[in-house]
């Protein structure tokens, strides 16, 4: 069946790195994405991986994929407050018209 | 340019009214997404059209219609709303390829009175 999950809320320290998890479901070959929302906006892409890809680096966002678990995780490095918003996972159901599913999101406050 | 807009960005409506959702990318995508999210929630996906055909209506009730009029243009026309249905509707747009990224307007708030 269709199910993300992640863990619901995450507090670091400004400078320091954040790992956001995710598990997903789907057994094909998918895409999972990484979105931030910030409050009272759209969601911003921040990132995907191709689920026969191990990992993926863009600046200061890594994302590791473990297919044999199917855990996805986003670690942000030097992690700055405005980094502070909600984070989303979610996987592409290719063949379901491309339909995205998303994790219940993972609130990241950012102390400095 | 990777941009969705929407309008407007706030909306009012009574349970009576009849209003329009408007959402516009120039990207040349041929794949469009209607989301709603609750507060607190992740979005949900409402209808998918691709090459301005409803391709997918998640069971949407009647009282939400939408239409894709050209490429560029989706709208989602609202009558008889409850209360229940205030939430932001998000917009997306993709390629409508296998590398399908979706991206995502800014929303429109929509309270139902």
């Amino acid at each position: 069946g269709e199910d993300v999950e992640q863990s619901l809320f995450l507090s670091v320290r400004e400078g320091d790195s954040s790992v956001i998890n995710c598990t997903y479901t789907d057994s094909s070959s998918t895409y999972l994405y990484w979105y931030k929302q910030e409050p009272g906006a759209g969601l911003q892409l921040l990132t995907y991986i191709f689920s026969n890809m191990d990992m993926k680096q863009d600046q200061r966002l890594t994302v590791l994929l473990n297919k044999k678990d199917k855990h996805l995780s986003l670690r942000i490095a030097d992690t700055q407050t405005g980094d502070s918003a909600i984070y989303f996972c979610a996987e592409r159901y290719m063949e379901y018209g491309n339909k995205l599913v998303f994790g219940a999101g993972t609130i990241l406050r950012v102390k400095s | 340019d990777t941009e969705v807009t929407q309008t407007p960005k706030h909306l009012v409506m009574g349970m009576t009214n009849k209003k329009s959702l408007k959402c516009e990318q120039h990207m040349g995508h041929r794949a469009m997404y209607w989301y709603k999210q609750k507060a607190k929630k992740p979005p949900e996906l409402m209808f998918v059209y691709s090459y301005e055909k409803l391709s997918i209506n998640e069971s949407v009730p009647s009282r939400f219609s939408p239409e894709c009029p050209n490429s560029s243009l989706l709208n989602l026309h609202l009558h008889a709303l409850q209360p229940e249905d205030s939430a932001l509707y998000l917009c997306a747009s993709s390629q409508g390829t296998s590398a399908d990224t979706q991206y995502f307007g800014p929303g429109t708030r929509l309270t139902v009175l």
